[in-house]
């Protein structure tokens, strides 16, 4: 069973620009939930998507938007960067079959945004 | 707007002491969830708890939810190096939003 894998590792952009990352959820998941760790701090929940839907959302702005594909993997996009924006983002995919379900997270894109 | 507060913040020890580091919510858990996360991996879930009073063990990992449902612990005996990370916890909020707490970063030394 492939666990929950993200690309790239690693992103250096500066302010202004656009950037797509990627996550490919484990296998049998239906539902992909994005996250931003700044540095020393616990993750922030940025949104979900449920089957091909967005399922709710954090306190983000609408820059940064998401997409999922039938085959649940997922994309995050975040536009005009900022420098705050540099951080860890990782994915978490779980199967969900209630509220709530165990997430199993990737090992993240740390971005830098200069 | 809940808040998870952790403490301590940092915590460095000897390889074979014992620790307990704390996670303290704002309003009542929905359920608490506990976490390590390793520098350069994603958070790793080793507990659930949904039952205050609850108690559960994993290994040398004591957790403890409070009868209030609104704090909790972790208590590890006889650390070993390998226990080094960064300790989350989550609630998982009833919804689709996992709130997590600001995190104990933990070393052993050995």
């Amino acid at each position: 069973e492939t666990g929950v894998t993200q690309s790239p590792t690693h992103l250096i952009k500066t302010r202004g620009q656009q950037v797509t990352l990627r996550c490919s959820s484990q296998s049998g998941h239906n539902t992909v939930s994005w996250y931003q760790q700044a540095l020393g701090q616990g993750p922030q929940f940025i949104f979900q998507y449920y089957r091909e839907e967005e399922n709710g959302r954090g306190n983000f702005p609408p820059r940064f938007s998401g997409l999922q594909f039938p085959n649940y993997s997922s994309e995050l996009n975040v536009n005009a960067l900022e420098l705050d924006d540099s951080a860890l983002y990782l994915c978490a995919s779980s199967l969900q079959v209630g509220l709530t379900d165990t997430q199993y997270f990737g090992p993240g894109t740390r971005l830098t945004v200069l | 707007t809940q808040l998870l507060e952790q403490s301590p913040q940092f915590l460095s020890i000897q390889e074979g002491e014992n620790l307990t580091v704390y996670c303290n919510s704002s309003s009542v858990f929905s359920s608490l969830q506990w976490y390590r996360q390793e520098p350069g991996e994603g958070p790793v879930l080793l507990v659930t708890v949904v039952t205050g009073g609850e108690v559960k063990k994993l290994k040398r990992l004591t957790f403890q939810f409070g009868d209030a449902r609104k704090d909790s612990s972790l208590h590890i005996t006889a650390a070993q190096p390998g226990d080094t990370g960064l300790y989350l916890c989550a609630d998982t909020s009833g919804t689709y939003k996992y709130i997590f707490g600001t995190g104990t970063r933990l070393k052993v030394l050995a």
